[in-house]
């Protein structure tokens, strides 16, 4: 079976600080996407960043990075110059390509993320 | 473009009843998914749908029911409803025709609360 695992259930980090958040999964998969989703207190969930599992490179969107390591099964994300609109929970997530769809999302438990003034 | 839009926002209901809610996805997008969010379990995938037909499932039991219309929008049934289905129940839409750049649009979710 698929897993994956936050083992931070919760953290706190100063604003324009820099964070990381951990995830590992468990997959026999080799083609699979993994995600970052963000659930702020008004509980709409928005996509952070995504990572396809066939590229090398890491993936970034602006303050945000990951480190994804496939042998190790480690997908982290890092947060940089926080900022107190990035407090929320953090959801990482896997998908594995059954018939082209992603809608099937398997998510860790959370972090749930402070950033202190 | 309006987003992912679910009604009813909140519900409440009583135990061995039976509930109905529905999603609208985002224009154009095909495929609509369905996410239980419970304190003790997190996030549990329930069901996904494409062009009306489901194309997922999750580990839930029969008494979790879905549908698809002609337009996308999707309805997700739960009958004899337990203390246990109170949760915070989430849809995503998605293009859902490339995984390489599909990617999940979240409703704002309804609560159901079952007393």
């Amino acid at each position: 079976a698929q897993t994956v695992t936050q083992s931070q259930p919760e953290m706190s980090v100063q604003e324009a600080e820099t964070v990381t958040l951990s995830c590992t999964y468990d997959t026999s998969e080799n083609n699979y996407y993994l995600f970052w989703y963000k659930q702020p207190p008004s509980r709409q969930m928005i996509l952070v960043i995504r990572q396809e599992a066939y590229k090398q490179q890491n993936a970034t969107e602006n303050r945000f990075s990951v480190n994804f390591q496939k042998a190790a099964k480690s997908f982290s994300l890092k947060i940089s110059d926080s900022q107190l609109g990035d407090t929320a929970m953090y959801f990482c997530a896997f998908t594995s390509n059954y018939g082209g769809s992603q809608g099937n999302l398997i998510f860790g438990k959370g972090t749930k993320l402070s950033v202190k003034p | 473009k309006a987003g992912v839009t679910q009604t009813p926002r909140y519900l409440i209901k009583t135990r061995g009843q039976q509930v109905t809610l529905s999603c609208s996805p985002i224009s154009g997008h095909r495929s609509v998914s369905w996410y239980q969010q419970t304190p003790g379990q997190g996030l549990q995938f329930l069901f996904e749908y494409f062009s009306e037909t489901q194309r997922n499932k999750g580990n839930f039991p029969g008494r979790f029911s879905g549908r698809q219309f002609s337009n996308s929008r999707s309805e997700m049934n739960v009958s004899t409803l337990e203390l246990g289905d109170s949760a915070l129940y989430l849809c995503a839409s998605s293009l859902g025709l490339a995984a390489d750049t599909d990617t999940q649009y979240f409703g704002p979710g309804t609560r159901l609360t079952v007393l």
